[in-house]
């Protein structure tokens, strides 16, 4: 069964630093998303990507993060310079279609654990 | 805007026992889709089932039901005989419809089922 994959399952980096978290979508899959849950809390939405270009962003996606899609495979989500509070786990999903039909599920990927020291 | 309220932070329950989860939304959407999905302490999110804005029958899947009540606006999961593999966070989760909602899914904060052997 097609799943969606991410790499690494756990980084740990130092304040200030720059971090890329990696996800490879299902391969027919056109909208690609990255939400974040921060420990105990609930998930939140940061951005959709579509057609190589963001399509919807929330207020937490500033201008320390960006997407990109470099190769047709991956999707990536880089954090410029972290802060304490990105510590999170963030997750990767994809969908076939965003919405307007019946049923159309996000296949989540199993998340990327990002510590900030 | 979009709106999710999962009002019970814990949940137990006897293991062959059912139980019901609440959630309670909020949208201007007249087309929307609603979502469960379940985190074991592993953290992965697992998809389990879904319910239309115009489906006229409760989603089933399983041991999980959804029962769906519009003019409410409630959207409560029900999970029959209930296995000690169910302990997990579960969350409900909305998704909207066109317009420049590029299906993200706005989450609730999630209820922690306990299953009692």
């Amino acid at each position: 069964e097609p799943e969606v994959t991410q790499t690494p399952s756990h980084q740990v980096t130092q304040m200030g630093q720059e971090v890329i978290l990696r996800c490879v979508p299902i391969s027919n899959h056109l909208y690609f998303y990255w939400y974040r849950q921060i420990l105990g809390q609930k998930v939140e939405f940061l951005v959709s990507f579509y057609n190589n270009e963001i399509s919807e962003k929330s207020e937490i996606f500033d201008d320390q993060f960006s997407v990109e899609r470099p190769d047709g495979s991956n999707f990536t989500l880089k954090i410029r310079s972290t802060k304490l509070e990105d510590s999170a786990m963030y997750f990767c999903a994809s969908s076939e279609r965003p919405s307007g039909s019946s049923y159309n599920e996000q296949f989540f990927g199993p998340g990327t654990r990002l510590t900030v020291l | 805007a979009q709106k999710i309220t999962q009002t019970q932070p814990g949940m137990f329950v006897q293991e062959k026992e059912a139980v019901t989860l609440d959630c309670t939304y909020d949208t201007s959407d007249q087309s929307y889709g609603l979502f469960w999905y379940k985190q074991p302490s592993s953290g992965e999110m697992i998809f389990l089932i879904y319910q239309g804005s115009y489906d006229e029958q409760n989603a089933t899947e399983g041991r999980y039901s959804l029962n769906f009540q519009k003019a409410r606006k409630s959207a409560n999961l029900v999970i029959s005989a209930s296995q000690l593999g169910d302990s997990a966070m579960y969350f409900c989760a909305m998704r909207g419809a066109g317009g420049t909602s590029y299906g993200k899914l706005t989450f609730g904060q999630g209820t922690i089922l306990t299953v009692h052997p």
